[in-house]
């Protein structure tokens, strides 16, 4: 297993467009977590799914955002009529349960043009 | 006055130095977790900890629940330990997630 992946890496986009990444976790982890990071700053909470279930949704995530993880597998993140506040970088982590520590993918950098 | 705090916010030392990052946290938590960010974005966690001192390599943390304050030391700084360190804690209340600090900036000079 190679750990956390994240597709793509970078994604450079016109606003309004949509885009769409994706996360494959650690396979034994049934925990999944999006943050996403802006310049300077720590990381912020997204969303949180166990095994296909989202169990846990921030109020960042407005309406054009939204979140799967079909079958607890992989997840993907899509963004609808991307603004260029959503330029940031967007990471994934994947925990095999609460009394273990995370592994986070390399994260996707998005930038809105 | 965000929930978790970290100290400084940027720090340069010159190599062989004893490093302290210090986190202070307003809610009650499940666990402390100190994490490592390279530029270009890839996390990586150092330390999990709910009580007393975990050390790994030159790495030492620990952590005080009472004052609600944890510490992250290096011993014998490199220029290879050059990173932002994130603190960050899960919740009581607020699940596995977690809520960052906004990291401390480290340059370690050769």
């Amino acid at each position: 297993d190679t750990g956390v992946s994240q597709d793509p890496r970078h994604k450079i986009t016109k606003r309004g467009q949509n885009v769409t990444f994706r996360c494959d976790p650690i396979s034994e982890h049934n925990r999944l977590y999006w943050y996403r990071q802006t310049l300077g700053q720590g990381p912020e909470f997204l969303t949180y799914f166990q095994n296909e279930a989202q169990l846990e949704k921030s109020r960042l995530l407005s309406d054009r955002f939204s979140a799967e993880r079909p079958k607890g597998s992989f997840s993907t993140l899509e963004i609808q009529r991307t603004e260029q506040g959503d330029s940031a970088m967007y990471l994934c982590a994947s925990q095999a349960s609460a009394l273990y520590g995370y592994t986070f993918g390399s994260g996707t950098r998005l930038t809105v043009v | 006055k965000n929930e978790v705090e970290q100290s400084p916010q940027n720090l340069t030392a010159q190599e062989g130095e004893f490093i302290t990052i210090n986190c202070s946290y307003s809610v009650g938590i499940s666990a402390l977790h100190w994490l490592q960010q390279h530029p270009g974005g890839g996390i990586v966690s150092l330390f999990m900890l709910s009580s007393g001192k975990k050390k790994h390599g030159r790495l030492i943390a620990t952590i005080n629940i009472q004052e609600k304050h944890s510490s992250l030391h290096i011993t014998a700084s490199h220029p290879r330990d050059s990173a932002v360190y994130i603190c960050a804690v899960s919740g009581e209340t607020s699940g596995s997630r977690l809520t960052f600090g906004e990291g401390t900036q480290l340059t370690v000079n050769p």
